[in-house]
């Protein structure tokens, strides 16, 4: 079946470096959507991509679509204390009434 | 104006408990999700409703897991005979769109821990 796999797991850096997740599907998808869960919290929605090399920006935030629609990722520019937390991919490949498949998350901690 | 929420926000079960969860998802929201997320992991997709109607129920770990939304409103799962395997946090997720593709809004969860 559908799998989303992220990297890294887990990632550390100090206030003001930059941060970037990836995220990779073993098929083709619809659409990708990415989502944050602060610790303790519920997911909460960034965006939703759905066009081939689509790029959007959110302030510090820049997601991007790949050209064949099987990968994503998503950069944030000079950190701060307040991104902290787990960014989670869900794709969809248009199926299965749009069911969302959850890569395992990418866990961020900002040092000030 | 109100969210998604769910109750109970903790359950504690002993095994072989049964147990039901609700959701009220937000008002018009036609797509209903729930999901599964175990420490450290991403939610897992259990099942999916549109209005009323059970779409799709390919997530749901055994039989002993059960899904309603009679009123295509709020929604109940149910696990009987709950075994160790099954804490975890239980979300549950509202969309306005009836294909379940686009923007879902989650509720705070159900953390059950069966003992």
């Amino acid at each position: 079946g559908q799998q989303v796999m992220q990297i890294p797991q887990y990632q550390h850096v100090q206030e003001g470096e930059d941060f970037t997740t990836y995220c990779n599907s073993s098929t083709t998808l619809s659409n990708i959507q990415w989502y944050k869960q602060r610790p303790g919290g519920h997911p909460v929605f960034l965006i939703q991509l759905v066009k081939s090399g689509e790029v959007k920006k959110q302030k510090r935030l820049t997601f991007q679509f790949g050209e064949a629609k099987k990968n994503s990722s998503l950069h944030i520019t000079a950190t701060q204390t307040t991104d902290v937390g787990t960014y989670f991919c869900a794709g969809s490949d248009g199926g299965s009434q749009g069911n969302l498949i959850f890569g395992k998350g990418t866990k961020l901690s900002v040092k000030p | 104006g109100a969210g998604v929420s769910q109750s109970p926000r903790y359950k504690v079960a002993k095994r072989g408990q049964d147990v039901a969860l609700r959701c009220d998802p937000i008002s018009g929201h036609v797509s209903l999700f729930w999901y599964q997320q175990a420490l450290g992991q991403g939610p897992e997709f259990l099942t999916y409703f549109q209005n009323e109607a059970q779409l799709d129920k390919s997530g749901l770990p055994s039989d002993r897991f059960f899904a309603e939304r009679p009123e295509g409103s709020v929604s109940t799962l149910k696990i009987q005979r709950t075994q160790q395997e099954d804490s975890a946090v239980y979300l549950c997720a509202s969309s306005l769109r009836a294909s379940g593709v686009g923007e879902q809004y989650f509720g705070p969860g159900t953390r059950l821990t069966v003992t």
